[in-house]
């Protein structure tokens, strides 16, 4: 069971906005940043939001990231096909010493 | 640009030290703030962090793995090390090294992933 709660599937349209929540405790999202990852089928994951709400150089600004108390967000606009992949999100966790902790992950469809 | 690459046996008998390798190109392992990490992820499942490593030497460990874990930074080959003790088929699944800017960032830049498999 991971530490970070994500639901595990979503789907959408081409041009439809889409969203992935991430739901944690006070000792990841509620002091921490949250990180997205996006992985392809049969790829490395790569960060696509970082601090929460920022991209990385190169990634669409199709994609945002938001965070409210002890949850998160990441939105598409403007889905495409290529959009169709798993996405993580991730935190730091201040318990048990620190650790790195994740959700468990949302499949993401395009119809 | 900094690459990131894998490298180890893809079969280790249970009981074994599973032991990985992780060479990093394209800049140095010593660069400023960076910590290195392994991540891996079991077939057909989510990601799960294993431990971190700053270039000095300190390093981050799960606490679910913690007692199993040691990773190690070798400056001189600009390279770092995974060894997971005592493994099960549990244990069996993608291991991907990764670069955090600071232990509280996102993991910027990826290796392509090594699969180990836990068998005997």
């Amino acid at each position: 069971q991971s530490v970070l709660t994500q639901p595990p599937s979503a789907s959408g349209t081409p041009g439809q906005r889409v969203t992935v929540s991430c739901s944690g405790s006070s000792s990841n999202i509620g002091s921490r940043t949250v990180n997205w990852y996006q992985q392809l089928p049969g790829t490395a994951p790569k960060l696509i939001i970082y601090s929460s709400n920022q991209r990385p150089s190169g990634v669409p600004d199709r994609f945002s990231g938001s965070k409210s108390g002890t949850s998160a967000s990441l939105a598409i606009s403007g889905l495409q096909s290529e959009d169709e992949a798993d996405y993580y999100c991730a935190a730091w966790d201040d318990s048990l010493n620190g650790r790195v902790v994740f959700g468990g992950g949302t499949k993401l469809t395009v119809l | 640009q900094l690459q990131l690459q894998e490298s180890g046996p893809g079969l280790v008998k249970p009981s074994e030290t599973l032991s990985l390798t992780c060479t990093v190109s394209g800049g140095s392992i010593s660069s400023s703030n960076n910590n290195w990490g392994w991540i891996r992820q079991p077939p057909g499942e989510g990601l799960e962090w294993i431990g971190s490593i700053y270039y000095s030497g300190s390093t981050y460990y799960n606490p679910s793995l913690k007692s199993r874990v040691t990773i190690s930074v070798d400056t001189s080959k600009n390279q770092f090390s995974l060894k997971l003790s005592s493994v099960t088929a549990a244990d069996t699944a993608v291991y991907y090294c990764a670069r955090n800017p600071c232990i509280t960032c996102g993991m910027d830049v990826w290796g392509q992933g090594t699969t180990v498999t836990v068998s005997s």
